[in-house]
């Protein structure tokens, strides 16, 4: 079974164009993230959602939008996609624990190519 | 906040020799720290993790790691590389100062070469 899925897993489009990549966990967590990793592999988180909160948003543009319609759920959707943002995009889920450490489990990653 | 630096881009090893992958933190509280490991066109996958319980972790497929509080250090090491650990590793630090969130490291990519 998937613990943590990721669709679509490629993704090629036009620059300006609108998009969406889902991203589903079946752990029963509470906390999701979406990363990025660029072309030199350095991954750097974007969002991260606890209960249904926005709770990091790293300096991300705004054309970048976390939408969680459910604990288990946690999309993220691009307007006008621009040539920059091509690159894997992870998504995570993770329990949290007050005053523990929180490993996530990772999705198998979706590569948006910007033409 | 926390932060990890990853001390090699790049490692090249040959099949049978010993692996070492470089990684010192930074933290303000007690740390948790791990290693996952990406293979080419793959997702990340935990290799180990460090919570404060033994200092000498093991992990999957030999892979092991020692923090060193002294040193600030979490090295991942192997006695004997394998062609199949030929991949992107990355050490990540966690702790309370900022919702334990994840911080990783730029990664190393490591070769094996036969």
């Amino acid at each position: 079974d998937t613990a943590v899925s990721q669709t679509p897993k490629y993704l090629v489009t036009q620059m300006g164009n609108d998009k969406s990549i889902k991203c589903e966990q079946n752990l029963g967590h509470d906390t999701m993230y979406w990363y990025k990793q660029d072309s030199k592999k350095f991954l750097k988180i974007m969002f991260s959602y606890n209960n249904k909160e926005l709770i990091i948003n790293e300096t991300v543009p705004n054309r970048f939008s976390p939408k969680s319609p459910d604990k288990a759920h946690l999309n993220l959707h691009i307007n006008s996609l621009e040539l920059g943002d091509s690159a894997v995009y992870f998504c995570a889920s993770s329990q949290f624990l007050a005053g523990g450490y929180n490993e996530q489990f990772f999705g198998p990653g979706t590569r948006l190519t910007v033409l | 906040a926390q932060s990890v630096t990853q001390l090699d881009s790049h490692v090249s090893v040959s099949e049978g020799t010993p692996v070492l992958l470089r990684c010192n933190y930074s933290s303000s509280y007690s740390p948790s720290l791990f290693w996952y490991v990406q293979h080419p066109n793959k997702g990340l996958q935990l290799l180990l993790k460090y919570t404060s319980a033994a200092t000498l972790v093991k992990g999957i497929n030999g892979f092991e790691a020692e923090f060193k509080k002294s040193e600030t250090s979490f090295h991942l090491t192997k006695p004997s590389a394998h062609m199949s650990d030929a991949a992107e590793y990355f050490c990540v630090v966690s702790d309370q100062s900022n919702n334990n969130d994840m911080r990783f490291g730029a990664g190393t990519r490591l070769t094996v070469k036969p």
